[in-house]
């Protein structure tokens, strides 16, 4: 049963410094990989999705990267900005447009 | 190009009661999958359904149930409302090739919030 688990739960920082947040999953047969950022009481948009053969995505100033092996994806943001604190989500998914597994969330804070 | 959208955007309903919660897709996707979102916690897994059938569901009671119209359009039902139904419920669409590689890239709607006193 595959399992995704994300660290830290909850995370501040001030304004302009680059943070790393950590996804990690059990199965390591995913067909994709997608990172979410959620504002609280809204929905989930999409940042950035990586397909089991990539190895990483970029857009801006985040940067997603995969290793399938040892289960674990990174999403780097830098020069973080009050505008980027909310929650960030990473989900596996282990068929094409099939249902998602989704960690429980770091919540992040970028401080001014 | 309109999103996922989804209504009511928040609901009350007392315990026992049904509710029904629609989904309209991204324009050209057929793929529409139901997600529930409790407070603090990650998505769950409902139901996806494909070309008007179900091809999948998560571990939910028969109270939740789903169909698909011809339009690609979803409902989500969920009858003999509990108040551990309180959650917001999400919906997403993605374009599902017939034959071929394809993202597999889901797309979210605002969701749902329904209240269950």
């Amino acid at each position: 049963k595959q399992e995704v688990t994300q660290i830290p739960a909850a995370l501040s920082v001030p304004e302009g410094e680059n943070l790393v947040l950590n996804c990690s999953f059990t199965d390591s047969a995913i067909y994709n990989l997608q990172w979410f950022r959620q504002d609280p009481g809204k929905g989930l948009t999409s940042l950035l999705l990586i397909q089991s053969s990539q190895r990483e995505q970029t857009s801006g100033r985040l940067n997603a990267s995969l290793d399938k092996s040892s289960g674990r994806s990174t999403l780097y943001i830098a020069a973080s900005q009050p505008g980027d604190s909310a929650t960030y989500l990473c989900a596996v998914s282990s068929s094409q447009g099939g249902k998602l597994i989704f960690g429980q969330g770091t919540e992040l804070s970028v401080k001014p | 190009d309109a999103g996922v959208t989804q209504s009511p955007t928040h609901l009350i309903k007392t315990r026992g009661q049904h509710v029904t919660l629609r989904c309209s897709p991204i324009s050209g996707h057929k793929s529409v999958s139901w997600y529930q979102q409790v407070l603090g916690q990650g998505p769950q897994f409902i139901f996806q359904y494909y070309e008007k059938e179900e091809r999948g569901r998560g571990n939910f009671p028969d109270r939740f149930s789903a169909r698909q119209f011809p339009n690609y359009s979803s409902e989500l039902n969920v009858n003999a409302l509990l108040l551990g139904d309180s959650a917001l419920y999400l919906c997403a669409s993605s374009f599902k090739a017939q034959r071929g590689a394809n993202t597999g890239e889901l797309f979210f709607g605002e969701g749902s919030r329904l209240t269950v006193l």
